[in-house]
């Protein structure tokens, strides 16, 4: 069954550093999104992408990120300089609208991030 | 803005049924959703109702939408113990993101 990868699983980083979350969407799907889930929190909203650009983007998605889709299977999402509170669970998910004209989500199994 | 709100944790006996509730704010809400997560896994969608619809059953899985008391209910029959993991609704509106509760906390004792 297709689904979608997330690398790294885990990843440690200072504070301030540039980082690079990547996700391999499901091949024929055209919607991506990023999510996170600080721990013990909800599962919230940064951003979803559509036909090259960017289509919706939560108050989360600061000048901070950035989302890039740089060949035919990669969607990554960048962090600039990233700070303690980024921390977090970051779920990538990508949809193709189903049958009922709904954009069912199938999601990754999440990145790790830990900024210390 | 929307809110959708889950109490955090439901304890359960092997064989006995589930039920996980969900409230949430948006009159506007157009499908519902089911996901559940174990541990250090994704999301998984486990299933969704159109708000038109009161009720889906889905093999184990009974939804059960409220509209107008906004409560959606997800009941697990023979609940295992395979079952154990975290169950998040969501909502969505239109073509806006989903809108996830906090998720509850399912543990199932032998």
């Amino acid at each position: 069954e297709p689904e979608v990868t997330q690398t790294p699983s885990h990843q440690v980083t200072q504070m301030g550093q540039e980082v690079i979350l990547r996700c391999v969407p499901i091949s024929n799907h055209l919607y991506f999104y990023w999510y996170r889930q600080i721990l013990g929190q909800k599962v919230e909203f940064l951003v979803s992408f559509y036909n090259n650009e960017i289509s919706e983007k939560s108050e989360i998605f600061d000048d901070q990120f950035s989302v890039e889709r740089p060949d035919g299977s990669n969607f990554t999402l960048k962090i600039r300089s990233t700070k303690l509170e980024d921390s977090a669970m970051y779920f990538c998910a990508s949809s193709q609208v189903n049958r009922d004209g709904d954009r069912e989500l199938f999601f990754g199994e999440g990145s790790r991030l830990t900024v210390l | 803005g929307e809110d959708v709100e889950q109490s955090l944790f439901l304890s359960v006996r092997e064989g006995d049924s589930s039920v996980i509730n969900c409230t949430y704010t948006d009159s506007s809400s157009t499908y519902l959703y089911w996901y559940k997560q174990e541990p250090g896994a994704g999301l998984q969608l486990l299933t969704y109702i159109f708000s038109n619809m009161d009720m889906k059953q889905d093999q184990r899985l009974t939804v059960l939408l409220n509209k107008k008391d906004k409560h959606l209910s997800l009941r697990i029959a023979d609940t295992q113990t395979g079952d154990s993991a975290i169950y998040f609704c969501a909502e969505k509106t239109g073509r806006r993101a989903l809108t996830f509760g906090s998720g509850t906390r399912l543990q199932v004792q032998p």
